[in-house]
C-alpha cells in the first residue's frame, strides 16, 4: 500500500507570491491533516479535512488555507507569502474516526526568499 | 524580531544499550499519545501509540508508559541499533479531535555504533 504522497518536495518562492501543495492520503483514508515544521516553532497543526469538510483548524492566519477533494486529495494554499513560512509542510492521513493512527507524508520543503 | 531555535534535548547511547525517552504532555485531557521517529529530511513515522485507560503498551523492541497522574510519557527502545538515531516526537491528542496533534519538542538520540 502506498504511503502519503506529497508534491512537490522542494520548491522556492518569492516573497508576496502564493503557493500549493498537494497531497494524496493513503488509500482508504478519508482524513487529511497539514502541519507545519520549523526550527523556532516544531511541528504545528494547520488544519483538518474529512469527506471534503474543515472538521478543525489550528491558530494560523487566513493566508493559510486548504480543501479537499472527494477522492480524498488535499491541497494546502499560502498566499502572500512571507519569509516566515519557509517551513516543511507535513501532510498526514488516518482512516479519520476517533483513535485511529496518523500517519505522515514527506513532507514539502518551501523556501520564501 | 529574529527566531529562537528549538533547543532539542539530547541522548548518545552506544549501540545495544537501552534507551529512554521522556515527554511530558501538556493537556490533562489528552486521551490518545504517539511516539513519531523523525530521520533527516524525511516526515514524522508512526512508532506506537497508547490510549487514556492503559499505563503501557509493547510494541517490537519498544515500550510506551504512560503515567497520567503527573503527565508523563515515555519511550523505551531495547537494544538500541545505530538505524534508531533519528528525532523523536511524543504527540499528544483527543480521539474526538481529529487529526489534530500536539507535537512536543523532540528529542534526539544518537547510537553510537
Amino acid at each position: 500500500k502506498a504511503g502519503v504522497t506529497q508534491t512537490p518536495r522542494y520548491l522556492i518562492k518569492t516573497r508576496g507570491q502564493q503557493v500549493t501543495l498537494s497531497c494524496s492520503p493513503i488509500s482508504g483514508h478519508r482524513s487529511v491533516s497539514w502541519y507545519q515544521q520549523t526550527p523556532g516553532q516544531g511541528l504545528q497543526f494547520l488544519f483538518e479535512y474529512f469527506s471534503e469538510t474543515q472538521r478543525n483548524k489550528g491558530n494560523f492566519p487566513g493566508r493559510f488555507s486548504g480543501r479537499q477533494f472527494s477522492n480524498s486529495r488535499s491541497e494546502m494554499n499560502v498566499s502572500t507569502l512571507e519569509l516566515g513560512d519557509s517551513a516543511l509542510y507535513l501532510c498526514a492521513s488516518s482512516e479519520g474516526f476517533s483513535g485511529n493512527t496518523i500517519y505522515f507524508g514527506e513532507g514539502s520543503w518551501l523556501t520564501v526568499v | 524580531g529574529e527566531s529562537v531555535g528549538l533547543h532539542l534535548p539530547t541522548l548518545s547511547v552506544q549501540e545495544g544499550d537501552n534507551s529512554i525517552i521522556n515527554c511530558a504532555y501538556s493537556n490533562s485531557a489528552s486521551d490518545y499519545f504517539i511516539w513519531y521517529k523523525q530521520e533527516s529530511g524525511k516526515g514524522p513515522q508512526f512508532i506506537i501509540d497508547i490510549r487514556s485507560n492503559m499505563d503501557k503498551r509493547q510494541g517490537q523492541r519498544v515500550t510506551v508508559l504512560l503515567n497520567k497522574t503527573v503527565k508523563h510519557l515515555s519511550l523505551q527502545i531495547a537494544a538500541t541499533q545505530p538505524g534508531d538515531s533519528a528525532v523523536y516526537f511524543c504527540a499528544e491528542g483527543l480521539r474526538t479531535s481529529y487529526g489534530k496533534l500536539t507535537f512536543g519538542q523532540g528529542t534526539i538520540l544518537t547510537v553510537h555504533p
